[in-house]
C-alpha cells in the first residue's frame, strides 16, 4: 500500500518570503500522480498544484513550484512571495495513474498527515 | 454552477444514535469518497464507490455505513458502533478518465457526539 509522510507538522514564514514545505512517499508503481491540496480555515479542500509522474518537468501554478523527485520519492511544495492568504494546512497526496482505474481501489486518494503554515505580516 | 454539497454542516448527536451525513454532486462523476479528518492525522478513507451500487471499505470503515443507490448521491451513516465518531467529515468525488486526476471536495460536515 502506498503511503505519504509529511515531516513538518508546522512551518512559518515572513510575508514575502519563500518556504518549502516537504513530502515523501512509498510506492512500487511507476506511474502516479501527486498533489498539493490546501484547506483554508473555512475547510474547503483546494487543489493547489499536480504532478504526473511521467513528467520529469516540475509543475509551477504562478507563486507554487514542487520539486519532484522521482527516484527519491520526494515532492516538496515551495511558495514564493508568501502572501498572509497563503496560510492554511498543506496536504500532500497520492494517486495511482488513470491506466489504473479499472483495478479496485486505484482511484484513492492518499493523504500525508498535513503542514500547519503561519505567515507572519 | 457543479460541485459537491455536504449536509448538514454542523451535526450534534447524543452517544448511542445514528446520524446520516448527506453527500450530493452534480458532477457527473462516477466515483465518490468519504473522508474523516481528526487533528494532526490528516485525511483518512471511510468508505468509496466506484460506481452505483457497489461501494468499498476503505482503511477505517468500522462504525460506517454507506449506499450508492444514485450517480449523484452518496450518504454516509455513522453509527452508534462508532466508537469516536466526533470529527470533520469531508466527501469527494472523480470523475473517471478525468484528465486533471485530482479529487472535488465538499466543505465538509463537522459532528460532535455529546
Amino acid at each position: 500500500a502506498q503511503t505519504v509522510t509529511q515531516s513538518q507538522p508546522e512551518m512559518s514564514v515572513q510575508e514575502a518570503e519563500t518556504v518549502t514545505l516537504s513530502c515523501t512517499y512509498d510506492t512500487s508503481e511507476s506511474d502516479y500522480y501527486l498533489f498539493w491540496y490546501k484547506q483554508p480555515p473555512s475547510r474547503q479542500m483546494i487543489l493547489v498544484i499536480r504532478q504526473e509522474a511521467y513528467k520529469q518537468q516540475n509543475a509551477t501554478e504562478n507563486r507554487f513550484s514542487v520539486n519532484f523527485q522521482k527516484a527519491a520519492k520526494s515532492f516538496s511544495l515551495k511558495i514564493s512571495d508568501s502572501q498572509l492568504g497563503d496560510a492554511a494546512m498543506y496536504f500532500c497526496a497520492y494517486r495511482s495513474a488513470p491506466f489504473l482505474e479499472g483495478i479496485q481501489g486505484a482511484q484513492k486518494l492518499v493523504f500525508g498527515q498535513g503542514t500547519r503554515l503561519t505567515i507572519n505580516p | 454552477d457543479g460541485g459537491i454539497t455536504q449536509s448538514p454542516k454542523y451535526l450534534f448527536r447524543k452517544e448511542g444514535q445514528n446520524v446520516t451525513l448527506s453527500c450530493e454532486q452534480n458532477l457527473n462523476h462516477d466515483a465518490m469518497y468519504w473522508y474523516r479528518q481528526d487533528p494532526g492525522q490528516g485525511l483518512r478513507l471511510i468508505y468509496y464507490s466506484q460506481i452505483v451500487n457497489d461501494f468499498q471499505k476503505g482503511d477505517i470503515a468500522e462504525g460506517y455505513s454507506v449506499s450508492r443507490e444514485k450517480k449523484e448521491s452518496f450518504p454516509l451513516t455513522v453509527t452508534s458502533a462508532q466508537k469516536n465518531p466526533t470529527a470533520f467529515y469531508l466527501c469527494a468525488s472523480l470523475g473517471r478518465g478525468g484528465l486533471t486526476g485530482e479529487l472535488f471536495f465538499g466543505e465538509g460536515s463537522r459532528l460532535t457526539v455529546l
